[in-house]
């Protein structure tokens, strides 16, 4: 099966700084990548994904790299603001399986 | 509906009672996951549902634990003889037709906590 690995485990950067998290996979017939934010009481939502014909995408300050030859791919936040503050999780998906990362708490200190 | 809801939200359980938790998926999706997270963890999976059928099951941690879904809709997930490590928040996703390509969505998860 699929494993999928994150790190770092926690971040703490300053309001204003970029912040990249990264995951690796294993199994290269995983072949979509979504990455999910998750606050506090609350369960994960969807904040942007990547599929494998893709090297990377952007939306707004959140990208996603996507490197198929090393089976890694990374989140980067730009212009960290405190409402980023939370847990994000990666995962890769294998024969309609999601295997989750096993998450980044990341903290933007104002 | 709008979203994944999961019911109860919150629910205290005596050890050795049973348990039902509710999953009503996005309303058309036909692939339904079961998670467990336990306090800090990461995503730990249950159990997928395509339709009304589990093609993968391998995520269920004891005989204790059973789900099922009828009418390609509404999932139950039950656990049995409930024990102290049961304690977690179960969340439930659900997307179109799973696998690649498919956007999965959470619901905000059962706190299940046995005393």
């Amino acid at each position: 099966g699929e494993n999928v690995e994150q790190h770092p485990s926690t971040l703490s950067v300053q309001e204003g700084d970029s912040a990249v998290i990264k995951c690796t996979y294993s199994d290269s017939a995983s072949n979509y990548f979504p990455w999910y934010k998750q606050e506090l009481g609350k369960g994960p939502q969807l904040i942007i994904d990547i599929r494998s014909n893709v090297g990377e995408k952007k939306d707004q300050r959140i990208a996603v790299t996507l490197n198929k030859t090393a089976k890694h791919f990374s989140l980067h936040i730009t212009e960290t603001q405190p409402e980023d503050s939370a847990v994000y999780f990666c995962a890769a998906i294998n024969f309609n399986k999601f295997y989750f990362g096993s998450g980044t708490k990341l903290n933007v200190k104002p | 509906g709008a979203g994944v809801s999961q019911s109860p939200s919150n629910k205290v359980t005596e050890k050795g009672k049973d348990v039902e938790l509710r999953c009503d998926p996005i309303s058309g999706h036909t692939a339904l996951y079961w998670y467990r997270q336990s306090l800090g963890q990461g995503l730990e999976f249950l159990i997928y549902f395509q339709g009304n059928s589990a093609p993968d099951k391998s995520g269920l941690p004891s005989d204790r634990f059973s789900a099922e879904r009828t009418g390609g809709s509404v999932s139950t997930l039950t656990i049995q003889r409930t024990q102290q490590e049961d304690s977690a928040v179960y969340l439930c996703a659900s997307s179109t037709n799973g696998g690649a390509n498919t956007e999965a969505f959470f619901g905000q998860g059962t706190r299940l906590t046995v005393v």
